[in-house]
């Protein structure tokens, strides 16, 4: 039973781009929605997280968008580089501290 | 600097032979766990641990032992491998607090192959 559903799988961008990867829950006990950046050989980073009394959160060219009624939460790349070419993964984290995760998706900027 | 660190980085073994992950960590965090990653089903927790003598089963626990004997110490135990056990494992660790550096960091990971 997967908990957290995250799409698409893949995403081919073009430089400058926005890329958006979506991801909705069931459990609404889950307070807190990180999102991981996973470079190939190496281990998944945390790289922005929003608590669910938020709607968004932007660092950078990085910005969460959380639904709370819908139980969805998104993420978008603003003017998206080459660099950013990795896996994406959404998380939620339960009351107990253990993180459900979401399938990944790759995502590839052409340059 | 803060790390999870795991090894080995790679192993290849044979059906049957035991062994054994190791993962370190060193930022005093109390919650820590085991994932593997297959294509198609992201991470996927094995076990976790609240504390020192604290484990639970994750979602996929068959096949694997864990223990916790140090704060900083979570081994992956796998007593008689399999090749269905082929993949690439996370140890992951983070504290159990409710501020704002909250968040899981990750080992560089271990890819097994089972042969």
């Amino acid at each position: 039973q997967q908990q957290v559903k995250q799409s698409p799988q893949s995403l081919i961008v073009q430089k400058g781009g926005i890329s958006i990867i979506n991801c909705a829950y069931e459990n609404t006990a889950f307070d807190y929605f990180p999102w991981y950046q996973q470079f190939p050989g190496k281990g998944p980073a945390l790289l922005i997280a929003i608590r669910p009394d938020v709607s968004e959160k932007k660092e950078g060219r990085f910005t969460i968008s959380f639904n709370k009624s819908a139980k969805q939460f998104s993420l978008h790349i603003m003017d998206s580089q080459p660099g950013d070419s990795a896996t994406y993964f959404c998380a939620a984290r339960e009351r107990t501290y253990k993180y459900i995760f979401g399938t990944g998706t790759r995502l590839k900027v052409l340059a | 600097e803060a790390q999870v660190t795991q090894n080995p980085r790679y192993l290849i073994t044979v059906t049957g032979k035991k062994l054994t992950v190791t993962c370190s960590q060193n930022m005093n965090h109390e919650y820590m766990s085991w994932y593997r990653q297959d294509p198609g089903l992201g991470l996927r927790q094995i076990y976790y641990s609240m504390n020192v003598e604290v484990t639970d089963k994750g979602d996929v626990p068959e096949g694997y032992k864990v223990s916790r004997k140090e704060k900083r110490n979570f081994p992956l135990i796998l007593e008689s491998p399999s090749p269905n056990q082929t993949s690439l494992y996370f140890c992951a660790s983070s504290p159990r607090a409710r501020g704002r550096r909250t968040e899981a960091f990750f080992g560089q990971g271990t890819r097994l192959t089972v042969v």
